[in-house]
């Protein structure tokens, strides 16, 4: 079975700490993202990336950065957590870019991310 | 601008019931549509996929159809559970050089016994 583990379920963190949110894949995936999902609104696309060490804007890169060291990890980073940034944070990945057939994105379970 | 619209926004059914959940369009150009399944504190998982030459699609009690010409599809549940209470998220990729895919806000679904 397919695997995309996100370290955390639940996070509460204050206003101006630095935030890491860790994904795994175990698929030998090529391409990773990051999204944040809100109420009311489809996913939005915060970073991605393609292959080691490379990485895209999405289209909400602000207040975020991103890490990818290692193929199978690919970390969120949030330098000064705001609260605007409490959300729920889903991390996927996949074999192709969308464009191509074989675009499925398997996600991760989320982690709720809270900032007081 | 490229947009996906869902609706209805929640619906509630009772089990064994029929449904459907509608999706528009105006990603340009299309490359292909998704339907996820999202249960409650879950990542979204893959229903079905559809491409532009396909009309209709099955998986299960899910059937996806889709209309390039208008830009729309649906996602019919048949006989419904209690497991299918979720939100269906319409997930559309367009065919540029860059990587473009846009999401739907979702239809949360309640299928009450």
């Amino acid at each position: 079975d397919v695997k995309v583990t996100q370290s955390s379920r639940y996070l509460v963190k204050r206003t101006g700490e630095k935030v890491f949110l860790e994904c795994v894949q175990d698929m030998d995936h090529e391409n990773m993202f990051w999204y944040r999902q809100d109420p009311g609104l489809g996913l939005r696309l915060i970073y991605f990336s393609y292959d080691v060490k490379m990485k895209e804007k999405g289209d909400i890169p602000e207040g975020y950065s991103v890490s990818r060291e290692k193929k199978e990890r690919f970390s969120l980073i949030l330098e000064s957590a705001s609260t605007n940034q409490t959300s729920m944070y889903l991390c996927a990945s996949s074999l192709s870019l969308p464009g191509h057939l074989n675009t499925e994105a398997f996600f991760g379970q989320g982690t709720r991310l809270t900032v007081v | 601008k490229n947009q996906v619209e869902q609706s209805p926004q929640s619906l509630i059914i009772l089990e064994g019931k029929n449904c459907t959940l509608q999706c528009n369009y105006t990603v340009s150009p299309f490359s292909n549509l998704r339907w996820y399944k999202q249960d409650t504190g879950r990542g979204p998982v893959s229903l079905t996929i559809m491409t532009f030459s396909e009309n209709t699609k099955s998986n299960g009690r899910y059937t996806a159809t889709l209309d390039a010409d208008t830009k729309q599809s649906s996602l019919h549940i048949t006989a419904s559970q209690l497991s299918d209470s979720a939100s269906y998220i319409c997930v559309v990729s367009a065919n540029t050089g860059g990587f473009k895919t846009i999401f739907g806000a979702g239809t949360r679904l309640f299928v009450k016994a």
